[in-house]
């Protein structure tokens, strides 16, 4: 079965430390992986997809299949980082997406 | 700009009463979802939709229904409101085709639903 796991709830740090939010997953294909956000009182957003290798505001994540994560990384964390972080997975066959249950970054001043 | 629009912001509805949440897409995306999400679950899969007319049971189904009798559109239904439905519901749209681009959902702004 598919299934998307983020094992922190909340993350706390200080302003220009590292963030790593962590994302794990179970597939048995190829997935499609995405990192969406969702700001105070904003929509849902995309933040980044595996497939474009894209940096968006600083945070990068990469693929890897032996350990089947998908980490979302930022070498300094900016106050307007906080926010809800979802890891979705989207099932190539169905089509539909799965998410995690979310991490809440929370970047202290 | 991709747009999904859904009816209501927020919504009271008392226990028992049939309630719909509409939502709207503008991109002639071939799929549709309905979300909840709930703190500390994240967003779980209520119906995805692939084409009009055409449904398919998500996570938890139970005590909702869809309609899709147009492309742009697609409604969530609860029977018979009850309290463990009270939920922020999230409408997304998507593409229906794979190995492009802009595979990832588009989503609307939510509708806080209380039931009393």
């Amino acid at each position: 079965a598919q299934r998307v796991t983020q094992p922190e709830k909340l993350l706390s740090v200080f302003k220009g430390a590292p963030v790593e939010l962590k994302c794990n997953y179970s597939y048995s294909g190829s997935p499609e992986l995405f990192w969406y956000v969702q700001y105070s009182r904003q929509r849902l957003q995309l933040l980044l997809r595996h497939i474009s290798r894209e940096s968006i505001k600083g945070f990068t994540a990469d693929l890897n299949k032996g350990e089947t994560s998908f980490h979302l990384k930022k070498p300094f964390a900016q106050e307007e980082d906080s926010a809800m972080y979802y890891c979705a997975l989207r099932d190539n066959y169905g089509q539909n997406f799965v998410f995690g249950p979310g991490t809440r970054l929370s970047v202290l001043p | 700009d991709v747009k999904v629009t859904q009816s209501s912001r927020y919504l009271v509805k008392r226990t028992g009463e049939k309630v719909f949440l509409e939502c709207v897409q503008d991109m002639d995306h071939e799929n549709m979802f309905w979300y909840r999400q709930d703190p500390g679950l994240g967003l779980r899969l209520i119906y995805f939709s692939y084409d009009v007319k055409m449904k398919e049971k998500g996570d938890i189904p139970e005590g909702y229904s869809v309609s899709r009798e147009k492309k742009e559109r697609f409604s969530l239904i609860l029977e018979s409101a009850s309290t463990n439905q009270t939920s922020m519901y999230l409408c997304a749209s998507g593409t229906g085709k794979t190995y492009v681009m802009n595979t990832e959902a588009f989503f609307g702004q939510g509708t806080r639903l209380t039931v009393v």
